[in-house]
């Protein structure tokens, strides 16, 4: 049992490149959500989905783009990359639980830097 | 709205020294309150959870923390630090019954430095 798996786990991308950071999970969770994590600033929410086919933004997508064909994958797309979004990238998942709680377990990360 | 406050960004301290990690936060609704931990080039774990039931909860690695509703807290302590418990910690919360849509919000997180 992996948990959540995240690649790759560092990106140096020029301003105006694209590139899709990729989230696996293999608990058969329902929900999936992707963060980002800047210095001083906590994690701030891009984008979540509730199950396969159905996504919504959080509070920071400008920028971003996700897709989710299957339980277990949820990329994330930045189309065109910009210096603001030097940051490190997390994905969670979790699965409904009693009293509605859902507790988030998260991958590892990926720390990419726009130049 | 809600909110974390970490007043703390970072906590230096000697090894078997406690530890306070300070936690505010700001709700008009019930919310459920968690501690993460983020090892260097780690991801997040959950160190602990409080749910309902009593304001005392324990957590993984010996820390522990007390929720106080008239203060709205919700601080970490640990008796005695270790070498290997450096590492960053969130305090987070979510609203109660809010299912998936009910994201998590995070403090800004607190450095603990242990220092031999």
């Amino acid at each position: 049992n992996a948990g959540v798996t995240q690649t790759p786990k560092f990106r140096i991308l020029k301003i105006g490149q694209s590139m899709t950071l990729q989230c696996t999970q293999d608990m058969n969770h329902n929900y999936m959500y992707w963060y980002r994590q800047d210095p001083g600033m906590g994690l701030k929410l891009i984008y979540y989905s509730v199950g396969a086919g159905i996504t919504d933004k959080g509070e920071v997508p400008n920028g971003y783009n996700v897709s989710r064909s299957t339980t277990e994958d949820f990329p994330l797309r930045l189309e065109l990359a910009a210096p603001s979004q030097t940051s490190v990238y997390f994905c969670a998942s979790s699965h409904p639980g009693l009293m509605g709680y859902n507790e988030q377990f998260f991958g590892p990360g990926t720390r990419l830097t726009v130049l | 709205a809600q909110s974390v406050t970490q007043l703390d960004s970072q906590v230096p301290v000697f090894e078997e020294a406690p530890v306070e990690l300070r936690c505010n936060y700001s709700s008009s609704v019930s919310v459920y309150l968690f501690w993460y931990v983020q090892y260097p080039n780690q991801g997040l774990q959950l160190l602990l959870k409080y749910l309902s039931g009593s304001t005392l909860v324990k957590g993984i690695n010996g820390f522990e923390a007390e929720f106080n509703k008239s203060q709205t807290s919700f601080h970490l302590r640990k008796p005695s630090v270790h070498i290997s418990d450096t590492a960053e910690y969130f305090c987070a919360l979510t609203r109660v019954y809010g299912g998936a849509t009910n994201k998590l919000i995070f403090g800004t997180g607190t450095l603990l430095a242990v220092q031999p």
